[in-house]
């Protein structure tokens, strides 16, 4: 089955630790994306990559950090420095750039929800 | 950067009924998906229609990209249609702006 996968489901991790939240996908898509959701609001975004080696900052980046060593994967750190970690993530991917055609449609994981303690 | 937003925020329908929900941007867009959130929180992809009409079963959508908006209707809802209602238009370097979202509860 092709798709999207994201690990753990449910995380809870106290103040001041890091975590790391696996992002997998086997689509063979270029582009990668993490999202941020918080109850009763739409989806922000984080960090995307476009290509491996490669990664950009979003709307809300600060204390967060990504890396892109694999097509297949793009693990996001939720960092101490980090002051309201508590929310819903999710990672998306899409098969290019191009800026006029369907390569541009973002398809989801499930989630992980991140719970501060 | 862009702006977008849905309407109306709520909506509650008997089963059967059918419903248009509207989402306005404020510029031009070369991209624009709507997506379905279940209650586990999954997104869904409904359509990806930067312009024209698209069908698929119940539902159908409708992106006029001149007046910078998108129509999604929803005919002969079901209670697995509930859930929240997701537009997203597509910025610079393939950024996803998203609304705040239509909750839509379906009663039997």
């Amino acid at each position: 089955d092709g798709g999207i996968t994201q690990s753990p489901k449910y995380l809870f991790r106290k103040e001041g630790q890091n975590v790391t939240l696996s992002c997998e996908q086997n689509l063979n898509h270029d582009a990668m994306y993490w999202y941020r959701q918080d109850p009763g609001q739409g989806l922000r975004l984080i960090y995307y990559s476009q290509i491996v080696n490669d990664f950009q900052k979003g709307d809300i980046a600060e204390g967060y950090s990504v890396s892109r060593e694999k097509k297949e994967s793009f693990p996001l750190t939720v960092t101490s420095a980090q002051k309201n970690p508590t929310a819903f993530y999710l990672c998306a991917s899409s098969l290019g750039l191009a800026a006029l055609s369907s390569y541009n449609e973002q398809f989801f994981g499930p989630g992980t929800r991140l719970t501060v303690l | 950067g862009i702006q977008v937003e849905q309407s109306p925020p709520d909506l509650i329908l008997q089963e059967g009924a059918n419903s248009t929900l509207r989402c306005n941007f404020s510029d031009s867009v070369n991209n624009l998906q709507w997506f379905h959130q279940n209650p586990w929180g999954q997104l869904i992809n409904l359509f990806y229609i930067p312009s024209g009409t698209k069908q698929n079963g119940r539902l159908s959508a409708t992106t006029v990209a001149t007046e910078r908006y998108s129509l999604l209707y929803i005919s002969s809802s079901q209670t697995t249609d509930s859930g929240v209602y997701f537009c997203a238009v597509m910025e610079y370097g393939n950024k996803l702006v998203f609304g705040a979202g239509t909750i839509l509860r379906v009663k039997s």
